[in-house]
């Protein structure tokens, strides 16, 4: 149980343009999901986090308005990086709560590969 | 503000030996303090939560401290295999916010590659 998709695994885009990542609980439903970015032998850096049906909360320095997160169902967050840049390019992973659970574990989804030419 | 640390450096050992890991941090009690593993290129898997009143868990080969006095876990794989090659995260719930919508704080991770 308590399985989390990613979609697209990987991605290669154009500088300039948008670029969406779907991030889905499959047997559970997740009222709140995170998104994180990770650089190589680096931490996990928290973006922000989601809760369905309601605005996203960002953490310090992550634009919002650069980062687009909808969470519109108890299943799917998705993650819009917009105008997307060379520095954009990064490891892009959500997790996810399972409601239901008394300890407050995340769920990782197997992570999205960005890469901005 | 909460900081984390693990062993920075890489930790090789020997198939079969015991491996372990430190998880140190400080500004903060925590209640509770969870253990993940990353492999390479993929997102970190939840392997144990320990709470402030355990001293002790135990799940197969892994096993779990938590000394708050020390403000130290220990994270131990015993008859280590080659598979538990991997980067190993300790993470604890940020002093704020409750619930669901709390935020982990994470380590930097340390390397273990097991030698055949």
């Amino acid at each position: 149980g308590a399985v989390v998709s990613q979609h697209p695994s990987r991605v290669i885009c154009k500088s300039g343009t948008s670029v969406k990542i779907e991030c889905r609980s499959l047997d559970f439903q997740a009222t709140t999901m995170f998104w994180y970015r990770q650089f190589p032998k680096k931490s996990l850096m928290l973006m922000a986090t989601s809760n369905e049906g309601s605005k996203a909360t960002y953490e310090q320095g992550v634009e919002k308005d650069k980062f687009l997160i909808n969470h519109a169902s108890l299943t799917l967050s998705t993650l819009t990086v917009t105008s997307a840049h060379p520095e954009d390019s990064s490891f892009y992973i959500c997790s996810a709560r399972d409601q239901r659970a008394r300890q407050e574990t995340q769920y990782f989804g197997p992570g999205t590969r960005l890469l901005v030419l | 503000s909460q900081k984390i640390e693990q062993n920075s450096e890489a930790l090789n050992i020997q198939e079969g030996k015991t491996a372990t890991l430190t998880c140190n941090y400080t500004n903060y009690s925590p209640a509770y303090l969870q253990w993940y593993r990353q492999d390479p290129g993929r997102g970190p898997v939840f392997l144990l939560l320990i709470r402030e009143n355990e001293k002790e868990k135990r799940k197969e080969r892994l096993k779990v401290t938590f000394d708050t006095t020390l403000k130290q876990s220990l994270f131990h794989i015993t008859a280590s295999q080659p598979a538990d090659s991997a980067t190993y995260l300790c993470a604890l719930p940020n002093r704020g916010g409750a619930g669901n919508n709390r935020k982990l704080i994470w380590g930097l991770g340390t390397s273990l590659a097991v030698n055949p």
